[in-house]
């Protein structure tokens, strides 16, 4: 069974361009998460989807960051125009039932 | 304000002995609890975790540790081995967190042959 997948692995990007990750889940995995984590800090929570639905968006930074899962299964996140703070490491995971998350292998975001 | 607090950031065991790496929280309405381990280049993956309906679960050479009155839990590693080196990530949810999980920052293990 394929685990989570992450396109692309690595994305060097200038200041004020668009970017945009993809996240595949487990298939079958109604939920899906995006995470971040910026140099040094703790792995932090962005959203959650519910198949289509965004369950909790609360932990995304600001309006420039847009998610979509449109027919619940695979999603993006596009991040419009990106800013130097915006670097780090993306990472998806996705759930059966909700508690146990399985992650992806990230998508690191370097922001020039 | 970190609600997940990992405040070794490496630790380094002999080869056979046990790594022991601790975890405090501070949000009572947590109600279930993950290890994490995450290699360089690769994203986290599911090691352990444990309800907090209990105090103890074990799985082969991993064991977790809940104290709920002390806000502490623990993984224990028995025997340590030099491929259990990584970065190990403590994570809670429940309490309002409608599923999302709240990190700490991680512990570097080194195993030593």
């Amino acid at each position: 069974e394929a685990g989570v997948t992450q396109f692309p692995s690595h994305s060097v990007i200038e200041k004020g361009q668009t970017v945009t990750l993809r996240c595949d889940p487990i298939s079958g995995h109604d939920n899906l998460y995006w995470y971040r984590r910026v140099m040094g800090k703790e792995i932090k929570f962005l959203l959650h989807f519910v198949k289509e639905s965004k369950q909790d968006e609360s932990g995304m930074p600001n309006n420039r960051f847009l998610a979509e899962r449109t027919g619940g299964t695979y999603s993006t996140l596009k991040v419009q125009p990106a800013e130097l703070e915006d670097s780090g490491v993306y990472f998806c995971a996705s759930s059966l039932t909700g508690n146990i998350q399985y992650f992806g292998a990230g998508t690191r975001l370097s922001v020039l | 304000d970190q609600q997940v607090k990992q405040n070794s950031p490496s630790l380094s065991v002999q080869e056979g002995r046990i790594s022991i790496l601790n975890c405090d929280y501070t949000n009572s309405m947590f109600d279930y609890f993950l290890w994490y381990k995450k290699y360089p280049a690769e994203g986290p993956t599911f090691l352990i975790s444990i309800s907090s309906i209990k105090d103890k679960n074990e799985d082969g050479r991993f064991t977790v540790f809940l104290n709920k009155s002390a806000k502490h839990l623990s993984l224990h590693i028995v025997p340590s081995q030099p491929g259990d080196s990584a970065v190990y990530f403590c994570a809670a949810t429940g309490g309002g967190s409608q599923g999302n999980l709240i990190f700490g920052k991680g512990t570097k293990l080194s195993v030593k042959p």
